[in-house]
């Protein structure tokens, strides 16, 4: 069964900071992975897609990694802002198409 | 930018009572799906539908749910009978092909039954 982990489950840091948040996953059969930012009280939204083939994905002062041997993605966000704080969740697409399986998140705060 | 609209923003509801959740998706896309939140918990998925039939569901959704594509934009959530568990933030997702395009989601119904 597909178990999806994140590291650190918050994290707290100065604006301007980079930052890596980490995703592992246990089954390394995925046809895809997504990260999601996602706001109190609001939805999900779709920062990057990976497909199984790539291994990485850039938008803006975001950059997505995937090993999927080794069942690892990795979330690089380049001089963090305020604004960017939320909650960002990892999910893989694993089992058939139309099922993604989420990890619990990372909560961050970026303060000035 | 097209988006997921999502009806109520929050619903309150009795046990064992019906509710109904309601999305519309993004027009062009063919692919839609309900997922839950439990508060503190994980994102879970409950359903995918495609073609006016259910492709997919967990072992969560079980008698007690439904979905129907009534008109040509509306795609709805029906809970039988509520229990306190049900609550949660349900949301809706779109996607214009399978699982391996980009998931559009809405911005949820907090159900809350009391």
């Amino acid at each position: 069964k597909q178990e999806v982990t994140q590291i650190p489950a918050a994290l707290s840091v100065p604006e301007g900071e980079n930052l890596v948040l980490n995703c592992s996953f246990t089954d390394s059969a995925i046809y895809n992975l997504q990260w999601f930012r996602q706001d109190p009280g609001k939805g999900l939204t779709s920062l990057l897609l990976i497909q199984s083939s790539q291994r990485e994905q850039t938008s803006g002062r975001l950059n997505a990694s995937l090993d999927k041997s080794s069942g690892r993605s990795t979330l690089y966000i380049a001089a963090s802002q305020p604004g960017d704080s939320a909650t960002y969740l990892c999910a893989v697409l694993s089992g058939g198409y139309n099922k993604l399986i989420f990890g619990a998140g990372t909560r961050l705060a970026v303060h000035p | 930018e097209p988006e997921v609209t999502q009806t109520p923003s929050h619903q309150v509801t009795q046990m064992g009572q019906e509710v109904i959740l309601r999305c519309v998706p993004i027009s062009n896309h063919l692919y839609f799906y309900w997922y839950r939140q439990i508060l503190g918990q994980k994102v879970e998925f409950l359903v995918s539908f495609y073609n006016n039939e259910i492709s997919e569901k967990s072992e969560i959704f079980d008698d007690q749910f439904s979905v129907e594509r009534p008109d040509g934009s509306n795609f709805t959530l029906k809970i039988r009978s509520t229990k306190l568990e049900d609550s949660a933030m349900y949301f809706c997702a779109s996607s214009e092909g399978d699982g391996v395009e980009k998931l559009f989601f809405g911005s949820g119904t907090q159900l809350s039954v009391l």
